[in-house]
C-alpha cells in the first residue's frame, strides 16, 4: 500500500503570519501531487496541483515539490482566519490508474 | 460550470437493506473516482471508472459493494445488505482524463442504523 505521511497537527499560527504545511510520500515513481482544503463538513477543495520538482505560486499559496526527497509542502502566505481547515495531501502513485492517495491530514487554525 | 453533484445528500437506512448513491460528473470529464471518508478516518479510495469500464476496483471493500458508469456520465455506487461500518461520507470525483486534478462532489452522508 503506498503512503502519505503529513504532520498531525493541528497547526496553530496567527493572522498573516506564514503556514507551512508538509508532507511526505513513499512511492518514488509518483508524478502527480496535489494539495486539498477541507472545511469540517465539506468535502475536499482541489487548491494546488504540482507536477515537477521546484516551487509553484497561485495568490498566497506556493506549493514546493522534491522528488529526490520524496517531499510536498504547502506554504500559506498572509493567514486570514478564513484557511482555518484540515489540508490533505493526495498523491497520484506511477501505476495506480490516477487514484489519489491522501494523508491524514493537517488541521490548520488560524488566530486573529 | 456545474461542478460534480451527488446525491441524496443525506441517506438514513436500517441495517440490511440495500442503498444506491449516485454521481454526476463534471460534464466531458471522462474519468470518474469514489472515495469514502469515515469519521475520523481519512479519505479512502474505492473504484475509478475510465469512460464505462472500471479498471480499478481494488478499494472497494466488500462484494456488498458494486457500482456502474452509463453513458460515460452518471455513475451509482450500490450498497446491498448495508452494515454499521459502511456509515461514511461517500465521495465521487471526476477528472478530464486519469492523472488529472480531480475534483470533489459535496458527497453522501450515509448513516446505517
Amino acid at each position: 500500500q503506498k503512503e502519505v505521511e503529513q504532520n498531525s497537527g493541528p497547526l496553530s499560527v496567527p493572522e498573516g503570519a506564514i503556514a507551512s504545511l508538509n508532507c511526505t510520500y513513499s512511492d518514488r515513481g509518483s508524478q502527480s501531487f496535489f494539495w486539498y482544503r477541507q472545511y469540517s463538513g465539506k468535502s475536499p477543495e482541489l487548491i494546488m496541483s504540482i507536477y515537477s520538482n521546484g516551487d509553484k505560486e497561485d495568490g498566497r499559496f506556493t506549493a514546493q515539490l522534491n522528488k529526490a526527497s520524496q517531499y510536498v509542502s504547502l506554504l500559506i502566505r498572509d493567514s486570514q482566519p478564513s484557511d482555518s481547515a484540515t489540508y490533505l495531501c493526495a498523491v497520484i502513485p506511477w501505476d495506480q490508474g490516477g487514484k489519489l492517495i491522501f494523508g491524514q491530514g493537517t488541521e490548520l487554525s488560524v488566530k486573529p | 460550470g456545474a461542478g460534480v453533484s451527488q446525491s441524496p445528500s443525506n441517506k438514513v437506512t436500517e441495517k440490511g437493506k440495500d442503498v444506491e448513491l449516485r454521481c454526476d460528473p463534471i460534464s466531458g470529464h471522462t474519468a470518474l473516482y469514489w472515495y469514502r471518508q469515515s469519521l475520523g478516518q481519512g479519505l479512502e479510495f474505492l473504484i475509478y471508472f475510465q469512460g464505462n469500464s472500471a479498471p480499478d476496483k481494488s478499494g472497494l471493500p466488500s462484494d456488498r459493494f458494486s457500482a456502474e458508469r452509463t453513458g460515460g456520465s452518471v455513475s451509482t455506487l450500490t450498497i446491498q445488505r448495508t452494515q454499521q461500518e459502511d456509515s461514511a461520507v461517500y465521495l465521487c470525483a471526476s477528472s478530464l482524463a486519469h492523472n488529472n486534478e480531480q475534483f470533489f462532489g459535496p458527497g453522501t452522508r450515509l448513516t446505517v442504523l
